[in-house]
C-alpha cells in the first residue's frame, strides 16, 4: 500500500500523559497537513509542512502541541500534558506542490484521554 | 476568518433519488473548492475540486458541483443516487496559497436500497 499511513491506529492514555503520533505521507509528497476531527465536526486544521518547515500553524494548536517533519519525510505530532479535551481523531493528508494540491488522508489516530 | 457550512447534517434518499448537498463558505477572496467523500470504514477522498474555469465541475461516481460566486456557495449533486453512495461528504475550501484548508461539519447520507 503506497497511501498515507498512520501510527497507531488507536492510542488510550491517561490525562497529563504525552502521546506522539507518527504520519508517514505518500513517498514524493512534499506537503503534509496535520488536522484534527471531533465528533460531528469536519477536520480542523491544525498545522502544515513544506519539506521539512512549518509554515502554518493554527491558532487550535496549544502550546502542548508541536509538530515535526524532521527530513521532510514521515512527521510526528506530540500532546503533552493530554487532557479529555485532546480526545479525537487526529488526521494527517499529504500532497504534492505543483499538482491539483488534491490532498490525500491516512486513516487516522483515534486518540482517548481518560 | 474563513468558515464553510453544511447546512444538511443528515440526509435519507432512496435509491434512484436525486442528491443536492449544500454548502456555504465566508471568506470574500479567490477560493478553491472541494468535495470530499468518506465511505463507512474508508479514508476522505477527493470527490471532486474546482480552482477556476467552467463553474460547473464533474467529479467521480457521477457527481457534480457548482459554484456559484455571488452565493458564495458550492453545492453537490447527482441525478440518481445508489445505496454505494452512502457515506459522509465534506466540503473544503482554501485560499490561494493552498496552506490551509477548511471544512465544514460533514453531511451523513443514507440511501435506502
Amino acid at each position: 500500500d503506497t497511501g498515507v499511513s498512520q501510527n497507531p491506529r488507536h492510542k488510550i492514555t491517561k490525562r497529563g500523559q504525552n502521546v506522539t503520533f507518527r504520519c508517514d505521507p505518500i513517498s514524493e509528497h512534499n506537503r503534509l497537513y496535520w488536522y484534527r476531527q471531533t465528533l460531528g465536526q469536519g477536520p480542523e486544521f491544525l498545522t502544515y509542512f513544506q519539506n521539512e518547515a512549518q509554515l502554518e500553524k493554527s491558532r487550535l494548536l496549544s502550546d502542548r502541541f508541536s509538530a515535526e517533519r524532521p527530513k521532510g519525510s514521515f512527521s510526528t505530532l506530540e500532546i503533552q500534558r493530554t487532557e479529555q479535551g485532546d480526545s479525537a481523531m487526529y488526521l494527517c493528508a499529504s500532497s504534492l506542490q505543483g499538482t491539483s494540491y488534491e490532498q490525500y488522508f491516512g486513516p487516522g489516530t483515534r486518540l482517548t484521554v481518560t | 476568518a474563513q468558515s464553510v457550512s453544511q447546512h444538511n447534517h443528515h440526509v435519507i434518499l432512496s435509491e434512484a433519488a436525486s442528491l443536492e448537498l449544500g454548502c456555504n463558505y465566508s471568506y470574500g477572496g479567490t477560493v478553491n473548492l472541494f468535495w470530499y467523500v468518506q465511505y463507512p470504514g474508508q479514508h476522505l477522498q477527493l470527490l471532486l475540486k474546482y480552482f477556476s474555469g467552467d463553474p460547473l465541475v464533474k467529479g467521480i461516481k457521477g457527481f457534480e458541483a457548482e459554484f456559484i460566486k455571488s452565493k458564495f456557495s458550492f453545492n453537490l449533486r447527482k441525478p440518481s443516487v445508489q445505496w454505494s453512495d452512502t457515506a459522509e461528504y465534506f466540503c473544503a475550501v482554501n485560499t490561494h496559497n493552498f496552506n490551509k484548508f477548511y471544512f465544514g461539519s460533514g453531511t451523513k447520507l443514507n440511501v435506502k436500497p
